[in-house]
C-alpha cells in the first residue's frame, strides 16, 4: 500500500539553531500533508498543513516546504528550543474537487528530535 | 471544551477477553478516527467516521468494530483480544473535510497478555 516514509529516524540539534525534518511520501495523488508534534506520553498534536496546490506555508517559527516533483515535504522550525523535543510525524490524505477529506490520514515513521540546550 | 477525551487510559486485558475503548467529543466534530501506535512506527488508521452512523474501514481494521450513533462518541471495540492488539490507542476528530488538522486524544494504553 501507500506510505510515508522520513529520511531521518533522529535529529540532534542546539538550541537556538534552525531544525529541517524531511519526509518523502509515496502517492502522489495526496491532495493535503500534514505535520505533527509529539510529546512523551501525549496524542499527537498538529502543527501546520499544506494544500497540494501551495509549496510553501509558513507558521509561527514553522514553514513547510513541499516538492511534488520529487514527493518531498519538510518542517523547518526557526530558532529551535529545548521544549520542541518531541517526536515528528508527516502524514498525508486525499480530499476531493471540493477540498473536503476523505478522511484518511496515513502517517509517517516518525523524526525524535532533540534539542541540546 | 475538554476536547477529545479517551478511557480508561491504561487497560490489561488477557487474551480472549473482549473490551470497549471509549471516545468522546465535546467540539462538535463530524470526523472521527482511531489509531494505534506501536513502537517505533507511526500511527495507523483502523476505523473511521465522517459523520453519526457513518463509518469505514482504515488500514489494519480486522479484530475492531465501531460504531458512531451519536457526533459526540465513537467507541472501539476488541471482540476477543489477542497479544498482537498490544499497542497504544488514539481516537482523534476534526471539525469537517475542510479542516485537515485533526485533534487528538492522550491514548489508551493497552496490554493483552
Amino acid at each position: 500500500g501507500e506510505s510515508v516514509g522520513l529520511h531521518l529516524p533522529t535529529l540532534s540539534v542546539q538550541e537556538g539553531d534552525n531544525s529541517i525534518i524531511n519526509c518523502a511520501y509515496s502517492n502522489s495523488a495526496s491532495d493535503y500533508f500534514i505535520w505533527y508534534k509529539q510529546e512523551s506520553g501525549k496524542g499527537p498534536q498538529f502543527i501546520i498543513d499544506i494544500r497540494s496546490n501551495m509549496d510553501k506555508r509558513q507558521g509561527q517559527r514553522v514553514t513547510v516546504l513541499l516538492n511534488k516533483t520529487v514527493k518531498h515535504l519538510s518542517l523547518q522550525i526557526a530558532a529551535t528550543q529545548p521544549g520542541d523535543s518531541a517526536v515528528y510525524f508527516c502524514a498525508d490524505g486525499r480530499a476531493n474537487a471540493g477540498g473536503t477529506s476523505y478522511g484518511k490520514l496515513t502517517f509517517g515513521q516518525g523524526t525524535i528530535l532533540t534539542v541540546h540546550p | 471544551n475538554a476536547g477529545v477525551t479517551q478511557t480508561p487510559k491504561f487497560q490489561v486485558l488477557k487474551t480472549g477477553q473482549s473490551m470497549t475503548l471509549q471516545c468522546a467529543q465535546d467540539m462538535n466534530h463530524e470526523y472521527m478516527s482511531w489509531y494505534r501506535q506501536d513502537p517505533g512506527m507511526g500511527l495507523r488508521l483502523i476505523h473511521y467516521s465522517v459523520g453519526a452512523g457513518i463509518t469505514d474501514q482504515g488500514e489494519v481494521p480486522n479484530g475492531y468494530n465501531v460504531s458512531r450513533s451519536t457526533t459526540e462518541d465513537f467507541p472501539l471495540r476488541l471482540l476477543s483480544a489477542a497479544p498482537s492488539q498490544t499497542s497504544v490507542y488514539f481516537c482523534a476528530s476534526s471539525l469537517s473535510g475542510g479542516d485537515y488538522g485533526y485533534t487528538f486524544g492522550s491514548g489508551t494504553r493497552l496490554t493483552v497478555v
